[in-house]
């Protein structure tokens, strides 16, 4: 089992709408999260930490489940601009474990 | 954020020939982390430069493919040694940043596009 897993998508979302996406990871020890936005050839960028309490920086919620071992991401009133890949990020014991990404696509 | 250049943006590359990618970063940090991504794939750590001592390397890669130097606390590079096709990737510098006690948090330079052929 792979230790970030998420869904791969694409995620056709029409512009407006709300989108929601999760990562799952395998390892308790997990300490830190985070969500990453690639753009086509272009590289990571962080886009939010994600804390126990969750947390939301305008348009976007991140949530965080320990008992259930997954972080989420919200996307709401998407835009054109926030078709990306979104990377899972976890840290373990100072390693940087990153997911393959979810591919999503706002289509006008 | 610190802000972190890379040279080359990209570069085609003959079997056998070897390439060193620099990463320079303006501000002084602790944490360097070189990594690769394949086409369509996630990001794999390559190895931590350490400034003043040997890099440490992941499982899968050795010192001798992927020497690393880190001269000071702004600067790096990776080569990449003996390149075959199966190099052909995405490089990409990454520092650490963040406060004792709080989330460390990464950030990428803007990758190095290498194609061997």
């Amino acid at each position: 089992r792979k230790e970030v897993e998420q869904d791969p998508g694409p995620f056709n979302v029409p512009e407006g709408a709300t989108v929601a996406f999760n990562c799952t990871y395998s390892n308790s020890a997990s300490q830190s999260f985070f969500w990453y936005r690639q753009d086509c050839r272009k590289e990571p960028k962080l886009l939010m930490s994600v804390y126990s309490s969750g947390n939301e920086d305008g348009r976007f919620t991140a949530q965080l489940n320990r008992a259930s071992q997954y972080i989420s991401l919200l996307i709401r009133d998407s835009k054109l601009s926030d078709s990306a890949t979104y990377l899972c990020v976890v840290n373990r014991d100072d390693k940087i474990i990153f997911g393959k990404g979810t591919r999503l696509h706002i289509l006008p | 954020s610190a802000v972190i250049s890379q040279k080359p943006s990209r570069d085609i590359c003959q079997r056998g020939t070897s390439l060193t990618i620099q990463c320079q970063v303006d501000s002084q940090v602790t944490m360097m982390f070189w990594y690769r991504q394949q086409p369509g794939q996630s990001l794999t750590l390559i190895a931590t430069a350490n400034q003043g001592s040997e890099a440490t390397y992941e499982s899968g890669f050795v010192i001798d493919k992927f020497p690393i130097s880190r001269p000071n606390l702004t600067f790096s590079t990776l080569t990449v040694s003996n390149m075959s096709p199966e190099d052909s990737s995405i490089y990409l510098c990454s520092v650490e940043e963040g406060e004792t006690g709080h989330t460390y948090e990464q950030y990428f330079g803007p990758g190095t596009r290498l194609t061997v052929t």
